[in-house]
């Protein structure tokens, strides 16, 4: 049972626009900024954005992410077959006084 | 170009000590803000976070795995180290190490993972 919850599923066709949510809590979302991981099947999570709203270098401008109160979402713009994969929330919870992941959502496009 | 890349055994058996080693290059754990965590991943299931070693020494903890868990700076000055005591097959997962900056900044450039497998 993750401290983030995410939706295990979503989809979308290509070109739409596609939320993934992540629900938190006063400790974490609530004080923190939020991160948001991309990984495809056997290679290591990389960074999609940071500080809520963030982008890495090199990370399109069509995935974007938000925050309010307790939660956190990612969204994918103009989705392509290669957006396909997991994502996944992450945040620092002070009760925990460490870092925590969602349960992670993965994106079928279909 | 900062680069990381775990080592350490495939295969471990129950109640035996991990010890996974991360050697990085491209920045120095010495300088203010740099930070190295562990986080792994079960086959087919979520990341989970393990520990962080921050520059000043200063160390955390999963709560959850915290008295099995010690981090370390290496005996070169570009490697961590991470002890896992009492191995058991759940603890069977893919293990990374990860750059942080800030603190609380985020896991920004991940090594490729190392898989540690649990049997007898």
């Amino acid at each position: 049972q993750s401290v983030l919850t995410q939706p295990p599923s979503a989809s979308g066709t290509p070109g739409q626009k596609v939320t993934i949510s992540c629900s938190g809590s006063s400790s974490n979302i609530g004080k923190n900024t939020v991160n948001w991981y991309q990984q495809f099947p056997g290679t290591a999570p990389k960074l999609l954005i940071y500080s809520n709203n963030q982008w890495p270098s090199g990370v399109p401008e069509r995935f974007s992410g938000s925050k309010s109160g307790t939660s956190a979402s990612l969204a994918i713009s103009g989705l392509q077959s290669e957006d396909e994969a997991d994502y996944y929330c992450a945040v620092w919870d002070d009760s925990l006084d460490g870092w925590v992941f969602g349960g992670g959502t993965k994106l079928t496009v279909l | 170009q900062i680069t990381l890349k775990e080592s350490g055994p495939t295969v471990v058996k129950p109640t035996q000590t991990l010890a996974l080693t991360c050697a990085f290059s491209g920045f120095s754990l010495a300088t203010d803000g740099m930070g190295v965590g562990w986080i792994r991943q079960p086959p087919g299931k979520a990341l989970e976070w393990l520990a962080l070693i921050y520059w000043n020494d200063d160390k955390r903890y999963s709560p959850s795995l915290k008295s099995r868990l010690t981090i370390t700076r290496g005996t070169s000055k570009n490697q961590v180290v991470l002890a896992m005591t009492d191995m058991d097959p759940v603890d069977t997962a893919t293990y990374y190490c990860a750059h942080n900056f800030g603190g609380r900044g985020a896991f920004d450039i991940w090594g490729q993972g190392t898989t540690v497998t649990v049997s007898s």
